[in-house]
C-alpha cells in the first residue's frame, strides 16, 4: 500500500514545547509530503522532502526520511496553539496521494 | 485567484436520490482528486484524474462516478445515495511547488453531504 501511517494518533503538549510526529510506509517513494488539516478546513500542503534528501527544514518546520526504514518524522519546534490541527504524511511514487488517519496535535496555551 | 472552488457547500438528500459535486480549479493543474472524511477519520481516496479526459480509481470509488471533461473542472456524481455516503468530500488539484518543483495538492474547503 502506498499509505503512510502517523504515529501518534493524538498529542498533546504545553505551548513551547517541540511536537515530532511520525510516518512509515511501504512502498518505494519518488518524495514524502507532509499536511496539515484544521478542525473542518481542507488540507494545506506543508512541506515536501524527495527521496535523495535525509532532511529539510522550513521555518519551524523539520522534517527526515531514512528511505531504508522507510519512515519520516515532522518536528515542529516551539510549538503555538495556532499549530493545534491534524497532520497527514502522503508517501508519493505515483499519480495517486493516499493518506493515513493522522496525527492529531493540540498545544496547550 | 480562487485556488479549488467547491459546490455545493451543504447538501442534504434522500436515500435513492442523485447530485453532482462539482470541483472547479484555476491554476492550470493536470491532477485532480476527490476525497471523502468521515468524522475522525482520514481522507481515503474515491477517484482522481491525471489530465482533461481521464479517470482512475482510488481506494473507495464504489457508488460514485466522475468526469473531466475540461481540465478545471473535476465532477462527483452520485447516482443513488446511500446513508453511508455521509461525509464529508474534499476536492483537490495537483501541481508544481514553488519550492521543490514536484507535485503538490490544493486542496478545496469541503462540501458536506447528510444523506438520509
Amino acid at each position: 500500500s502506498q499509505q503512510g501511517e502517523e504515529d501518534p494518533q493524538a498529542l498533546s503538549i504545553q505551548e513551547g514545547e517541540n511536537a515530532t510526529m511520525n510516518c512509515s510506509y511501504k512502498t518505494s517513494i519518488n518524495n514524502l509530503q507532509w499536511y496539515r488539516q484544521n478542525s473542518g478546513r481542507g488540507l494545506v500542503h506543508l512541506i515536501l522532502i524527495r527521496s535523495n534528501e535525509r532532511e529539510k527544514h522550513s521555518g519551524r518546520l523539520r522534517v527526515t526520511l531514512d528511505t531504508s526504514k522507510k519512515s519520516s518524522s515532522l518536528l515542529i519546534t516551539a510549538s503555538r496553539a495556532a499549530d493545534t490541527a491534524s497532520y497527514f504524511c502522503a508517501p508519493r511514487n505515483t499519480g495517486k496521494l493516499i493518506f493515513g488517519q493522522g496525527t492529531t496535535l493540540q498545544v496547550k496555551p | 485567484n480562487a485556488g479549488v472552488t467547491q459546490t455545493p457547500k451543504f447538501r442534504v438528500l434522500k436515500t435513492g436520490q442523485s447530485m453532482t459535486l462539482l470541483c472547479a480549479q484555476d491554476m492550470n493543474h493536470e491532477y485532480m482528486y476527490w476525497y471523502r472524511q468521515d468524522p475522525g477519520m482520514g481522507l481515503r481516496l474515491i477517484h482522481y484524474s491525471v489530465g482533461e479526459g481521464t479517470t482512475a480509481k482510488g481506494e473507495v470509488p464504489d457508488g460514485y462516478n466522475v468526469s473531466r471533461l475540461k481540465k478545471q473542472n473535476f465532477l462527483l456524481g452520485l447516482e443513488s445515495a446511500a446513508p453511508s455516503q455521509t461525509s464529508v468530500y474534499f476536492c483537490a488539484s495537483g501541481g508544481s511547488d514553488r519550492s521543490s518543483g514536484a507535485n503538490v495538492l490544493t486542496f478545496g474547503a469541503g462540501s458536506r453531504l447528510t444523506v438520509l
